[in-house]
């Protein structure tokens, strides 16, 4: 079966400092990937998806980055943090080739930007 | 553009019929999906809707209307455990998910 993990659970970091959130897929072959934020109380919001190893679009302009060095690894990125980066970030997979209607999602990143 | 709009609260009580509506405005619309959010969890699926009609699974259902941009997600016989947010979300030509901003589902014994 397949699964998906998220680290870390939850995350307190300062302004101006760097971010990394891993996510890895186990079970299936050539996923695609998502990265969303979710503010508090509202709709999730798609930061970038991926169709491939170092294929990457990204759908907001911010100071985030992604990048996919294996075929089951999303990693989300920032230089510095900002105090609107706060949010519950979640990563998603589907499979390939038109699925992604359904999306199964990890449990989660809660980050807090001081 | 993609937009999607949905009631943010809906109450009932444990045992009722309770309608979740959500229109879209999506360009190259695919299809509609619904996901369910407990609080702190992560969304799971629920259905998904490519054909104008209902499609039911147990005691969920979910309607689409592609000439009125409209569809909504029905559940049935509710328990307290369906307390929860409810997001449509629209598929488009861009093969990604637009999700609505939620509906928080109250129920009431």
């Amino acid at each position: 079966s397949q699964t998906i993990h998220q680290w870390p659970a939850t995350l307190v970091q300062p302004v101006g400092s760097p971010l990394s959130l891993e996510c890895t897929v186990e079970g299936t072959s050539n996923p695609n990937l998502y990265w969303y934020r979710q503010a508090a109380g509202r709709g999730l919001q798609l930061l970038f998806y991926s169709v491939g190893i170092g294929q990457i679009s990204s759908e907001v302009p911010q100071n985030l980055s992604a990048s996919r060095p294996q075929d089951r690894q999303f990693i989300l990125s920032s230089k510095k943090l900002l105090l609107s980066d706060s949010g519950f970030y979640l990563c998603a997979w589907s499979v390939p080739l038109g699925g992604d209607y359904e999306q199964y999602f990890g449990p989660g990143t809660r980050l807090t930007v001081t | 553009g993609q937009s999607l709009e949905q009631p943010s609260e809906v109450t009932a009580v444990e045992g009722a019929i309770v309608q979740i509506n959500c229109t879209y405005q999506t360009s190259g619309f695919y299809g509609l999906s619904w996901y369910q959010q407990h609080d702190g969890g992560a969304p799971t699926f629920l259905s998904y809707n490519a054909l104008d009609g209902l499609e039911e699974t147990g005691r969920f259902s979910s309607f689409l209307s592609r000439s009125d941009s409209y569809g909504y997600l029905l559940l049935q016989e509710l328990q307290m455990k369906d307390s929860a947010s409810y997001f449509c979300a629209s598929t488009s030509s861009a093969r990604q998910l637009t999700f609505g901003s939620g509906t928080q589902l109250t129920v009431l014994p």
